[in-house]
């Protein structure tokens, strides 16, 4: 069935060093990968996404890439700061339909 | 522009009884979701509307849930008769149909605790 695995669970960084979440898909009709950030108490926010079509996008401090064949999508935040701490969710959906979400990443990041 | 508003933001029920989630979704938005995260898990999806219409149902856990959306405007969730397993937060979403993207605008959510 549908599924999206996200790893690690949990992520400490140093403030100023780089962070990774990678997650992979299952199902090959995916061609919408947004990422949304949730800090605590609040509602998940869309920071990034990408489509099918592309490769790489960058927003600032934050990228994503994605490599369709191999079912695999990245995060990259560069130069973290604390206020980037919170959880992350990766997620995949056919265009216009449900999102499956990973488990999430619990990104903390220590001044 | 409004964001996606959710009532209530907090409810605390006992097994067996009956509880009605809100969700209005962005003005103009056609497509309306909701999604439920159960603590420390994923957040899952639960069912997805166009309009007043039920597109994808398929996340529903069972018949004790009834999503309606009558006008195609706000939607209701009823959980009727709650249980222990029910507890989580409760998401609604929305995006327009048609649109340059389909990005998913959340609410704040709806925490659920079933005693």
């Amino acid at each position: 069935g549908e599924n999206v695995e996200q790893h690690p669970s949990t992520l400490s960084v140093q403030e100023g060093d780089s962070a990774v979440i990678k997650c992979t898909y299952s199902d090959s009709a995916s061609n919408y990968f947004p990422w949304y950030k949730q800090e605590l108490g609040k509602r998940p926010q869309l920071i990034i996404d990408i489509r099918s079509n592309v490769g790489e996008k960058k927003d600032q401090r934050i990228a994503v890439t994605l490599n369709k064949t191999a079912k695999h999508f990245s995060l990259h935040i560069t130069e973290t700061q604390p206020e980037d701490s919170a959880v992350y969710f990766c997620a995949a959906t056919p265009f216009g339909g449900k999102l499956i979400f990973g488990q999430g990443t619990e990104l903390s990041v220590k001044p | 522009e409004a964001g996606v508003t959710q009532f209530p933001s907090h409810s605390v029920i006992e097994k067996g009884q009956t509880v009605t989630l809100r969700c209005d979704p962005i003005s103009g938005h056609d497509n309306l979701y909701w999604y439920r995260r159960v603590m420390g898990k994923e957040i899952k999806f639960l069912l997805h509307f166009v309009k007043e219409s039920k597109q994808d149902e398929s996340g529903m856990p069972n018949n004790r849930f009834l999503a309606e959306r009558t006008g195609g405007t706000y939607s209701t969730l009823k959980v009727q008769p709650a249980e222990l397993e029910d507890s989580g937060v409760y998401f609604c979403a929305s995006s327009q149909v048609g649109g340059r993207t389909d990005t998913q605008y959340f609410g704040p959510g709806t925490r659920l605790t079933v005693l």
